[in-house]
Parts: C-alpha cells; sequence; structure tokens
C-alpha cells in the first residue's frame, strides 16, 4: 500500500502569513492527491485535489503543487485567516486499489489573530 | 439528504458488547467507504463497497469486524465482542463516481468502550 508522510505536525502563523504543507509518498506511479480539512468535532472536507498529470492547482487562496519526480506534494494557503484553523490531512492512493485512500497524520494549523 | 448522514453521534459501550454504526450516503452514490480515525491520526481505510457489492474489507482488523450494505444505499459496520482497542471515531465516506474522488465524508460515530 501507499506511505504517505506528513510534515510538520503543527503549524502556528500569523493571521495574513502563509502557511505550507508538505507530504511524500512512496508509490511512483500513484496519480491523485486530494487534501482534507477537518476542524475540531466536524468531518473532513476536500479543499483541493490535483491529478498527476498537472504540477500545480490554485483555488482562490488555496493551491497545491506537485513535484513527481522528488515524489511530493503541498498545500499552500495564503493571507491566512481564523477560519482556516484546523486540521489538514492530505492523502494519496494505493496503486493496487486506487480506490484506497492512505492518509497523513494530519497538520494542525493554527492562524493568530 | 444533503449529506453523509452517520447515526449514533456518540457511542459508549461496554466490552464485549456488540454495537451497529449506521451510515447513510448520498443518494445515488456508487462508492461507500468506512474509515476509522483513532485520536489525532488521519482516517485509516477499513472497506469499500460499489454498489451492494463489498469489493475490499481488507482494512477491517479481525473478524469481529462486518460491514453491510444490502441495497446498496444504507450501509451498517458491525463490531462483535468490542473490545478497548476498537475505541475510535468512525467515519463513512461516499462518492458519485466509481473511485475515490470527491469523497464526502459523514460526520462520524465516535465509540468508546470500557
Amino acid at each position: 500500500g501507499e506511505n504517505v508522510e506528513q510534515h510538520p505536525s503543527t503549524l502556528s502563523v500569523q493571521e495574513g502569513d502563509s502557511a505550507v504543507i508538505k507530504c511524500t509518498y512512496s508509490d511512483s506511479a500513484s496519480n491523485y492527491f486530494p487534501w482534507y480539512k477537518q476542524e475540531l468535532g466536524k468531518r473532513p472536507q476536500l479543499i483541493i485535489d490535483i491529478r498527476s498529470n498537472v504540477g500545480e492547482k490554485k483555488d482562490q487562496r488555496i493551491a497545491v503543487t506537485l513535484n513527481k519526480t522528488a515524489k511530493h506534494f503541498s498545500l499552500h494557503i495564503t493571507e491566512t485567516q481564523p477560519e482556516d484553523s484546523a486540521v489538514y490531512f492530505c492523502a494519496a492512493p494505493s496503486p493496487e486499489n486506487d480506490y484506497k485512500l492512505s492518509f497523513g497524520a494530519g497538520t494542525t494549523v493554527t492562524v493568530r489573530a | 439528504g444533503a449529506g453523509v448522514s452517520q447515526s449514533p453521534r456518540y457511542k459508549v459501550a461496554k466490552r464485549g458488547q456488540d454495537v451497529a454504526l449506521r451510515c447513510d450516503p448520498i443518494s445515488g452514490h456508487v462508492s461507500l467507504f468506512w474509515y476509522q480515525q483513532a485520536l489525532g491520526q488521519g482516517p485509516e481505510f477499513l472497506t469499500y463497497f460499489q454498489n451492494e457489492a463489498q469489493l475490499d474489507k481488507s482494512g477491517l482488523p479481525s473478524d469481529r469486524f462486518f460491514a453491510e450494505r444490502p441495497e446498496g444505499s444504507v450501509s451498517t459496520l458491525k463490531i462483535q465482542r468490542t473490545q478497548q482497542e476498537d475505541s475510535a471515531v468512525y467515519l463513512c465516506a461516499s462518492s458519485f463516481m466509481g473511485t475515490n474522488e470527491k469523497l464526502f465524508f459523514g460526520s462520524g460515530t465516535q465509540l468508546s468502550v470500557l
């Protein structure tokens, strides 16, 4: 199966600054990389995803970049706001069964006002 | 419905008790997944249904865990003879397509085994 490592485990940023979370994966055949946001006590929600045929995708203040050679992908949040405070999870599919997602351990992001 | 619905929201069980967790996916969603989320960790895959067919149950921790989706909509995850290590949040997710993309998660059932 896929092994997904996520760093850092916690991240504290000043409101308005940027936040970057990085994930590495082990299998070069992986082709789909989603990011989920989970607020305290709530359900994980998909915020952005990228397929392996593109290197970057943006959606307003959120962007994801993918480096297939290095087998890592990153989430970038610009102009952070208090409502960005949450746990963020990256994921990658298992290549032998691509319906099965392996999730990172999560990054707790705290945006300081 | 408006989203994936799970019940109960919280469940406290005595060790050895059987429990049943329910998931109502979004209407028309083909794929249904169960994940287990331990405190401070990411979700871990348990099992996958495509319509009523259980295509993968490789993530179920033991034969005490059983899942079904008999009519291709509502799913139930049953845990027999619960143990303390079963304490976790059990998340259900569904997607329209028969893949892992665009998953919609439920709010989960937080199971505490005493």
